[in-house]
């Protein structure tokens, strides 16, 4: 089945940028996706990219996307204390039994240190 | 605030009790989830309702029941759990399964502890 990767932690300091990466398995992977998570709180999609894309920019958001290696990434530009979250990574596709399924990462710890 | 609600937010039950969790959204979406979020283990998508009718049920033990009476309303009743079921419950919608794909809007979730 449809396997996504994250290392578990980061931790930056404020102002820094922030890389967070993902591996997925699934070739026919149709969307991806970032979801945040605060303490307390629910997934919150943070931004998402079509896999015919490479790259998409979203203020200080940054999704780069390597389809041939099935590697997803999100750079947070100037890093903030208030970005300190869970961040999921996400995929989905289009086709099939799985279609509008969701598989998510076990999550990255990113901690915003000032 | 992303237009899902759960209640209640933190629930303490005994294996021998039953209890249900409400999920509700004001969006206008026809599918609705229920995930598992475990400290050691990636989201497990639970159960899927597309337009009120069961989509998916990702072998979960009969000891969680969903229920769906209408497009804005989802419940998971619990009867009999064991310790292990002790977690995050959150509840997403979608516009529909045929939507923009992934576009989920989560809740904030029931914290659920089996004593």
């Amino acid at each position: 089945g449809e396997d996504v990767e994250q290392s578990l932690f980061l931790s930056v300091r404020e102002g820094d940028s922030s890389v967070i990466n993902c591996t997925y398995t699934d070739s026919s992977s149709t969307y991806l996706y970032w979801y945040k998570q605060e303490p307390g709180a629910g997934l919150q999609l943070l931004t998402y990219i079509f896999s015919n894309m490479d790259m998409k920019q979203d203020q200080r958001l940054t999704v780069l996307l390597n389809k041939k290696d099935k590697h997803l990434s999100l750079r947070i530009a100037d890093t903030q204390t208030g970005d300190s979250a869970i961040y999921f990574c996400a995929e989905s596709n289009a086709g099939g039994t799985s279609y509008g399924k969701l598989t998510f990462g076990q999550g990255t710890i990113l901690t915003v240190h000032p | 605030e992303t237009g899902v609600t759960q209640t209640p937010r933190h629930l303490v039950m005994g294996m021998t009790n039953k209890k249900s969790l409400k999920c509700e959204q004001h969006l206008g979406h026809n599918a609705m989830y229920w995930y598992k979020q475990s400290a050691k283990k990636p989201l497990e998508l639970m159960f899927v309702y597309n337009f009120k009718e069961q989509t998916e049920n990702n072998s979960v033990p009969s000891r969680f029941s969903p229920e769906c009476p209408n497009s804005s309303h989802l419940f998971l009743h619990l009867h009999t759990l064991q310790p292990e079921d002790s977690a995050l419950y959150l509840c997403a919608s979608s516009q529909d399964r045929a939507g923009r794909v992934g576009r989920q809007y989560f809740g904030p979730g029931t914290r659920l502890t089996v004593t």
